[in-house]
């Protein structure tokens, strides 16, 4: 079956701890994304992809990084630097542009300790 | 500025009731696209429908109706005899070429639905 990996589920850290999470999709999707939602509010853009080895900044990109080496593959590392990164954390792909949908992996929620 | 509104944060009808949930954009792009999600307690998204600016034509999907109205910029979408199974968070959505080839989408803070047996 086609669709989009995200693991672990559920994921603890101490502060001050880089922690990575992955996404993987085996759609043959151009684009992916990453997303963070917080209690109450809509989701919210921090990396996107367009292509293998180019990415760009969302929204909230501060306190993150991403790398896309495959097309199957783009993890998202939260890093210290994040002040507040407990939150549920979603990946999607899509065959890019503008008019296509995304499709979403089951999400990761990350806590901070 | 490019903005999705979803004004009811949360609803809740009891099971067979019809429903409607709102959405407001803003956007000053002439082409545009408009999408409804589900997100259920499981957490992953699940696309609904797509619309672009230059189609008004209402859909209806089974119990699913979706109505778009450039004149008041809203994408209304409205569950007919709802049942248990619809609950869940529903996020509209706006995507728009933006300044780059890159694709640019943005969500409402999405309404949270409750449907009572």
């Amino acid at each position: 079956d086609g669709g989009i990996t995200q693991s672990p589920k559920y994921l603890f850290r101490k502060e001050g701890q880089n922690v990575t999470l992955s996404c993987e999709q085996n759609l043959n999707h151009d684009a992916m994304y990453w997303y963070r939602q917080d209690p109450g509010q809509g989701l919210r853009l921090i990396y996107y992809s367009q292509i293998v080895n180019d990415f760009q900044k969302g929204d909230i990109a501060e306190g993150y990084s991403v790398s896309r080496e495959k097309k199957e593959s783009f993890p998202l590392t939260v890093t210290s630097a994040q002040k507040n990164p407990t939150a549920f954390y979603l990946c999607a792909s899509s065959k890019g542009g503008v008019y296509n949908e995304q499709f979403f992996g089951p999400g990761t929620r990350l806590t901070v300790l | 500025a490019q903005k999705v509104t979803q004004a009811q944060t949360e609803i809740s009808v009891v099971e067979k009731e019809d429903v409607t949930l709102d959405c407001v954009y803003e956007t000053r792009d002439t082409t545009y696209y408009l999408f409804w999600y589900k997100q259920p307690p499981s957490g992953e998204l699940v696309f609904l429908i797509r619309r672009n600016s230059f189609d008004e034509q209402n859909e209806i999907s089974g119990r699913y109706s979706w109505n778009f109205q450039k004149s008041t910029s809203s994408f209304n979408f409205t569950i007919t005899a709802s049942q248990v199974v619809d609950s869940a968070v529903y996020f509209c959505a706006l995507s728009f070429p933006g300044y780059s080839s890159a694709s640019k989408i943005i969500f409402g803070s999405g309404t949270r639905l409750s449907i009572r047996p």
